[in-house]
C-alpha cells in the first residue's frame, strides 16, 4: 500500500493560466474523490468517480473545472483560466468501495499570482 | 445545507490535560467519521460511528455518537505532543459518497 499519490505537490501560476493536477489512487480502489481545502477550513467536496464514471459534481465545480478518470485508475483535475479564488489545497482521496473509509493524498497546493 | 458544526474552533491545553471536541448537526446523521490532520499534512481517517449511542475507544481516544444521531464527540485523555493537529468530524449521506466536513478543532499542546 503506497498510499494516494498526487502530483505536483505545489503549483504556482499566473491568473488566467490553465493548470492540471494528477492523482494516483491506492491500487484497486474503485472510488476516487477530489476535495478543495482553504486555510483554516475543512475539505470541501468537489467530485467523485466510481471506476471511470463521474457520479457527482459539487456546485463548487464551475465550468472552468473538469475532472477525468479515463481508465478507472488515475485521475486528473484541470482548472482553466485560473482566478485568485482558486488558490487552495486540492486533495484527492480513494476508497475500495462505498463502505470503506477514504484515504487522502498529500494534496497539490495551488497558488495564483 | 447539511452542515456540521464543531466546537471549539481552537483549544490550547497543557500536556497531560484532557481534550474534547464536539460535532453537532441539525439533521439526523446516518454516520459520522473523524479525521485528524497534522499541520502541513493531509486528513487521516480515525474512526466511523454508525449506531445510535455508539462509543468506541482507540487507546487514549474515545468517540461517541449521540442517541439521536445528531451529535458526536471526540475525547482525548492525557494529551501528548503527538496529538497536535486539527480534528474534523465528517458526515456522509448514506454510504461513503461525498464527505461533508465540520469546521474542525485545532488542538495545540503546551509542553
Amino acid at each position: 500500500d503506497t498510499g494516494v499519490s498526487q502530483d505536483p505537490r505545489h503549483k504556482i501560476t499566473k491568473r488566467g493560466q490553465n493548470v492540471t493536477f494528477r492523482c494516483d489512487p491506492i491500487s484497486e480502489h474503485n472510488r476516487l474523490y477530489w476535495y478543495r481545502q482553504t486555510l483554516g477550513q475543512g475539505p470541501e467536496f468537489l467530485t467523485y468517480f466510481q471506476n471511470e464514471a463521474q457520479l457527482e459534481k459539487s456546485r463548487l465545480l464551475s465550468d472552468r473545472f473538469s475532472a477525468e478518470r479515463p481508465k478507472g485508475s488515475f485521475s486528473t483535475l484541470e482548472i482553466q483560466r485560473t482566478e485568485q479564488g482558486d488558490s487552495a489545497m486540492y486533495l484527492c482521496a480513494s476508497s475500495p468501495d462505498w463502505e470503506q473509509p477514504q484515504h487522502f493524498g498529500d494534496g497539490t497546493r495551488l497558488s495564483i499570482l | 445545507g447539511q452542515q456540521v458544526m464543531q466546537i471549539p474552533q481552537y483549544q490550547h491545553v497543557q500536556e497531560g490535560e484532557d481534550f474534547t471536541t464536539y460535532c453537532n448537526s441539525s439533521t439526523t446523521l446516518s454516520n459520522i467519521q473523524w479525521y485528524k490532520q497534522r499541520p502541513g499534512g493531509h486528513p487521516v481517517f480515525l474512526i466511523q460511528l454508525v449506531k445510535s449511542g455508539e462509543v468506541k475507544k482507540q487507546k487514549r481516544l474515545t468517540f461517541q455518537f449521540g442517541e439521536a444521531k445528531k451529535n458526536s464527540s471526540l475525547h482525548i485523555t492525557a494529551t501528548q505532543t503527538t496529538d497536535v493537529g486539527t480534528y474534523f468530524c465528517a458526515r456522509s449521506n448514506s454510504g461513503n459518497e461525498k464527505l461533508t466536513f465540520g469546521t474542525g478543532t485545532r488542538l495545540t499542546i503546551i509542553p
